[in-house]
């Protein structure tokens, strides 16, 4: 069965520091991965995805994301983080096979000034 | 466009009462799904649709019930409220069920007391 883990249900960082929100995911199958941002009391939006090719994957607003196939991890990263970027991320995979997404619990990116 | 829209924001309910959550998107996406959101839990698929006519239920469909006779609504239904149903739900729309980008409504704040 396929499974989301986010390692750290909390991450601070000061502002313009990088930050690196991790992800692991479990699959027998080939799988889609994706990032999707929550900023407070909003939807949920898209930031980044990894459907086949380049492991290295770039998203909205600086964000960029590496598969890594032998680790099975989907880290997303950025160089330098502002204030603005204060919000809940999700990483989520899907199988070829199948409509559903898997969903990690979530990480909550606290930027301190 | 709208986007994908959600009715009502806000809800409070009583234990045993039924009501409908609406959903709309005008993107003439075929994919819809209903989740749920609880803190530390990420997101729960409820039930999804692949097209007008046709339903399957997700991870946790008990006590909900949906529909799709168009290809722009997908109401989801509270049968009767129970306090383990205070929750956010989300309703999501994607060109397709495949590795598409899923787009988010603002959600509704649901309490059951």
């Amino acid at each position: 069965a396929q499974s989301v883990t986010q390692l750290d249900s909390q991450v601070p960082v000061f502002e313009e520091a990088p930050v690196e929100l991790r992800c692991n995911y479990s699959s027998s199958v080939s799988v889609y991965l994706f990032w999707y941002v929550q900023y407070p009391n909003q939807g949920l939006q898209l930031l980044l995805k990894y459907l086949s090719g380049s492991t290295l994957v770039k998203g909205i607003n600086g964000f960029e994301a590496e598969f890594n196939k032998s680790q099975t991890s989907f880290h997303l990263r950025k160089p330098s983080v502002h204030i603005s970027d204060t919000a809940e991320y999700f990483c989520a995979s899907r199988a070829d096979s199948n409509y559903q997404l898997i969903w990690g619990a979530g990480t909550k990116l606290i930027i301190k000034p | 466009n709208a986007g994908v829209t959600q009715t009502p924001k806000f809800q409070v309910l009583k234990t045993g009462q039924s009501m409908t959550l609406q959903c709309a998107q005008d993107m003439n996406h075929e994919y819809m799904s209903w989740y749920r959101q609880d803190p530390g839990m990420g997101l729960r698929l409820i039930h999804y649709s692949v097209g007008a006519g046709i339903t399957d239920q997700g991870e946790v469909p008990n006590g909900y019930n949906v529909s799709r006779s168009t290809t722009e609504d997908f109401p989801l239904r509270l049968l009767s409220a129970a306090p383990s149903q205070t929750s956010v739900y989300f309703c999501a729309s994607s060109l397709a069920g495949g590795p598409d980008t899923q787009y988010f409504g603002p959600g509704t704040r649901l309490t059951v007391l």
